[in-house]
């Protein structure tokens, strides 16, 4: 079946610019996730979606990040304002609730979105 | 809070011989740790899982890791390292009941002929 979807694949933007990063999660999966990996590092937690509301948004860096995902399925990150530092890969994971424990799997990651702010 | 450290960042292995990667894991409760893979231009991939059941946990394409609590370790092997081995490998903890994931710098595996 279809994984986890991340578009667009690269973006590169200038300084100042306002983007949009979108993930669409494998169908059926009630808990998203997005973090960031720098060049050379593992990635880093951003937040994290139980359905609709974000319940985990901790690992934003500052007020100039928000994501959102309205219907419960697709997601989107947005960052105004982008800096030079923001330039990274930006992941998005997906996982399904076990029914019988209520406790979440895996995370099925996506490919990324390489963002670039020149 | 938890931590994960991997105390190499490249590993040289030949064709053939074993591979070990050494993970150090600090978590405030009983941890769910993980290996992922991330080869280049890829999505990161799941190599197996410890959720508190065997000590022993065996993943895909030969690999596997021993949790030992003592140690707070978790260390992948592998008996024969393959071309298709070369890549990025990430250790990585859960806590919680939303299972954020924290992960370590990682190792890079480069496999000679």
């Amino acid at each position: 079946g279809a994984g986890v979807s991340q578009t667009p694949s690269n973006k590169v933007t200038e300084k100042g610019k306002y983007v949009e990063l979108r993930c669409d999660p494998i169908s059926g999966h009630t808990a998203l996730y997005w973090y960031r990996q720098s060049l050379g590092q593992g990635p880093e937690f951003l937040i994290y979606f139980q359905g609709t509301g974000a319940a985990d948004d901790s690992g934003l860096p500052n007020d100039r990040f928000f994501a959102v995902r309205p219907e419960g399925s697709v997601s989107t990150l947005k960052i105004q304002r982008t800096e030079r530092g923001d330039s990274a890969v930006y992941l998005c994971a997906s996982s399904p609730r076990n029914p019988g424990t209520g406790k979440y799997n895996e995370q099925f990651f996506g490919p990324g979105t390489r963002l670039t702010v020149l | 809070a938890q931590s994960v450290t991997q105390l190499d960042s490249h590993v040289s292995v030949s064709e053939g011989t074993p591979v070990l990667l050494r993970c150090n894991y600090s978590s405030s409760y009983s941890p769910s740790l993980f290996w992922y893979v991330q080869h280049p231009n890829k999505g990161l991939q799941l190599l197996l899982k410890y959720t508190s059941a065997a000590t022993l946990v065996k993943g895909i394409n030969g690999f596997e890791a021993e949790f030992k609590k003592s140690e707070t370790s978790f260390h992948l092997t592998k008996p024969s390292a393959h071309m298709s081995d070369a890549a990025e490998y990430f250790c990585v903890v859960s806590e919680g009941a939303g299972n954020k994931l924290t992960f370590g710098g990682g190792t890079r595996v480069l496999v000679k002929p």
